[in-house]
């Protein structure tokens, strides 16, 4: 079955220190993950793809097929990096979210 | 450039009350649409997904049902609300499978 498994509801971490969200999928062909967050009082919205690698906001993600995962990571973590992030997967579903990981960056 | 919305934003409902939910989408032909569920420590879960007009996948079996009038109209509904679903309710699009999802605005459903 198709999965992707976020370990940690929550993450804090003071800011400036470094983040690393952690995804990791079950599939066994090749799948087109994400990352979406949301902030207070936004929409979910895109972050990044691993397609496309692009670093957004500071953000960078690299797809490991060896291991099946993408995390998330950011060197230095702002306190507007406080939201919701969930990993995404499509494989040959529709697309499937982890649980959500809530980062907390603390003054 | 597209647009999605759906409303209502909030919505407060008796135990054993109809429900109907509406999204649309504009700026953009044969979308894929979803219905997705967001509940507190259970992420996003997928409630359906349509391809076409009158085309409905439902992923999770429950309480609720889905339509799809129109390219652009998806329309989320119960016919008995049960106190479990309440929740927060996001539609969703996508130009096609794989593609980049936007979401809608989000609707709050408390079931009293």
């Amino acid at each position: 079955a198709q999965r992707v498994t976020q370990p940690e509801k929550l993450l804090s971490v003071f800011k400036g220190a470094p983040v690393e969200l952690k995804c990791n999928y079950s599939y066994s062909g090749s799948p087109e993950l994400f990352w979406y967050v949301q902030y207070s009082r936004q929409r979910l919205q895109l972050l990044l793809r691993h397609i496309s690698r692009e670093s957004i906001k500071g953000f960078t993600a690299d797809l490991n097929k060896g291991e099946t995962s993408f995390h998330l990571k950011k060197p230095f973590a702002q306190e507007e990096d406080s939201a919701m992030y969930y990993c995404a997967f499509s494989g040959n579903t529709p697309l499937v979210f982890g649980k959500g990981t809530r980062l907390s960056v603390i003054a | 450039s597209q647009t999605i919305h759906q409303w209502p934003a909030t919505l407060v409902q008796p135990v054993g009350s109809p429900l109907s939910l509406e999204c649309t989408v504009e700026g953009t032909s044969n979308p894929n649409l979803y219905w997705y569920r967001q509940a507190a420590g259970r992420g996003l879960q997928l409630l359906f997904y349509s391809v076409g007009i009158g085309q409905i996948s439902s992923e999770v079996p429950q309480n609720l049902s889905a339509s799809r009038p129109q390219d652009r109209q998806f329309i989320l509904s119960s016919k008995k609300l049960l106190l479990s679903d309440s929740g927060f309710y996001l539609c969703a699009w996508t130009a096609g499978s794989g593609n980049t999802i936007y979401f809608g605005e989000g609707s709050w459903l408390t079931v009293v």
